[in-house]
């Protein structure tokens, strides 16, 4: 069984000043995807991030980056200078890739930027 | 392209009626799956599919059907609608091919649910 905690029910943070937003998973399987998805009040689910468990580099989109350390199994999101617009729910998510696995989300954290 | 198209957006019933959610998407994906979300509890899956003809349960399966007839449509049932049931439903999709990296999960925009 897969499971996704994410710690901070809610973060704040400055406008253009950089946050983290905690992940931390469980899994059994070797192979695994990890996801982070961004869900605005608006309530759609846009997809932000992907990082590979045998990818060695972290990924990075934009001013978006995950810190992947899998000895610990975590999956943090570190968001660059923050902007108004990145106020909104953070899910992670996993999913394994050696056989037909759902997608796994966890609790979420709430965001807020101030300016 | 339209993507994952989720009917209704709204919807209220009564405790005990019947209804269907429907799900359809257009970019030949095999896996589908339905979420709902609920306060505080994040997205928990219901019932997911891997093609036309396979389905699984989920965490929550309890008090929904689901069917996969065709490779674009994958609707949800509510057999018999309980104030439980109020919430926040996605379907979603993606290609599921082993092996194969990102399978990234793309969402409809959701259909609001209230049960009375």
């Amino acid at each position: 069984a897969q499971k996704i905690t994410q710690t901070q029910p809610g973060m704040f943070v400055q406008e253009k000043e950089a946050v983290t937003l905690d992940c931390t998973y469980d899994t059994s399987d070797q192979s695994y995807g990890l996801f982070w998805y961004k869900q605005p009040s608006s309530g759609e689910m846009i997809f932000l991030i992907y990082q590979g468990s045998y990818d060695e580099q972290n990924a990075t989109e934009g001013r978006y980056s995950l810190n992947f350390q899998k000895a610990r199994k975590s999956a943090n999101l570190v968001i660059s200078a923050s902007q108004l617009g990145d106020s909104a729910m953070y899910f992670c998510a996993m999913r394994g890739l050696s056989g037909n696995t759902p997608l796994v989300f966890g609790k979420g954290t709430r965001l807020s930027v101030i300016a | 392209n339209a993507g994952v198209t989720q009917t209704p957006k709204f919807q209220v019933l009564k405790t005990g009626q019947s209804m269907t959610l429907q799900c359809a998407q257009d970019m030949n994906h095999e896996y589908m799956s339905w979420y709902r979300q609920d306060p505080g509890m994040g997205l928990r899956l219901i019932h997911y599919s891997v093609g036309a003809g396979i389905t699984d349960q989920g965490e929550v399966p309890n008090g929904y059907n689901v069917s996969r007839s065709t490779t674009e449509d994958f609707p949800l049932r509510l057999l018999s609608a309980a104030p439980s049931q109020t919430s926040v439903y996605f379907c979603a999709s993606s290609y599921d091919r082993q092996g194969f990296d990102k399978n990234i999960q793309y969402f409809g925009a959701g259909t609001r649910l209230s049960v009375l």
